[in-house]
């Protein structure tokens, strides 16, 4: 079965400042991966997702993550962040063979400084 | 707004008792999910219903239930209800089965058991 890792609970970075938050994920093949982003006291709202293809994927809101299989790995990442991106971050993993349900980690909260 | 409305927003209720949870998917959307997010368990599919036929099971309690209607509007019954219940649960929405498809969450109904 897939699952999905976030290391990082919490993340603080000023406005301005890049940010990265790491997604690990464990399955046999290839899987679906995804962000999304939950915003206070809304639900989930898709970022970004990865299918195949080329392994750097740009999403909305000037959000890209790069799937490293070497690694396991699926970070998001941003250049620049605004003092809007302060929400919960979630990297979900899905199973192409299976395809019933995709597994979400347990989130990243990212805090930003004025 | 994702276009997925549940109603209602906040349910407080007592130990033992019942309650329903209910869902309108987007548009043309057949699919629709539950999600239960807690702080100690994250976000936990919960189950999946395409077309009125339930597509996938998680980790759905046996004192929980659901439904989807030929209207497609989905409802979750939670009965005998305890204090863990408590939760925010989340329901999606989207066009097929497959995972690949992006979910649309709605803003989710917060349950208090007391």
């Amino acid at each position: 079965a897939q699952s999905v890792t976030q290391p990082d609970i919490h993340i603080t970075v000023s406005e301005g400042a890049s940010l990265e938050l790491r997604c690990n994920y464990s399955y046999g093949a290839t899987p679906y991966l995804f962000w999304y982003v939950q915003s206070p006291g809304q639900g989930l709202q898709l970022l970004l997702k990865y299918f195949s293809g080329d392994t750097l994927v740009q999403g909305i809101k000037g959000f890209e993550a790069e799937f490293k299989r070497s690694q396991s790995s699926f970070n998001l990442r941003k250049p620049s962040v605004h003092w809007s991106d302060a929400a919960e971050y979630f990297c979900a993993v899905g199973a192409p063979v299976r395809d019933d349900k995709i597994i979400f980690g347990k989130g990243t909260r990212l805090h930003i400084l004025p | 707004d994702s276009g997925v409305t549940q109603t209602p927003k906040h349910l407080i209720t007592a130990t033992g008792q019942r309650v329903t949870l209910r869902c309108s998917p987007r548009s043309g959307d057949l699919s629709v999910y539950w999600y239960q997010q807690s702080l100690d368990q994250g976000l936990q599919f919960l189950i999946q219903y395409y077309n009125g036929e339930e597509r996938a099971k998680g980790n759905i309690l046996e004192r929980f239930s659901a439904q989807q209607f030929p209207d497609l509007h989905s409802e979750l019954n939670l009965s005998s209800l305890e204090l863990g219940d408590s939760a925010l649960y989340f329901c999606a929405s989207s066009p097929g089965t497959s995972v690949s498809y992006e979910q649309y969450f709605g803003p989710g109904t917060r349950l208090t058991v007391t």
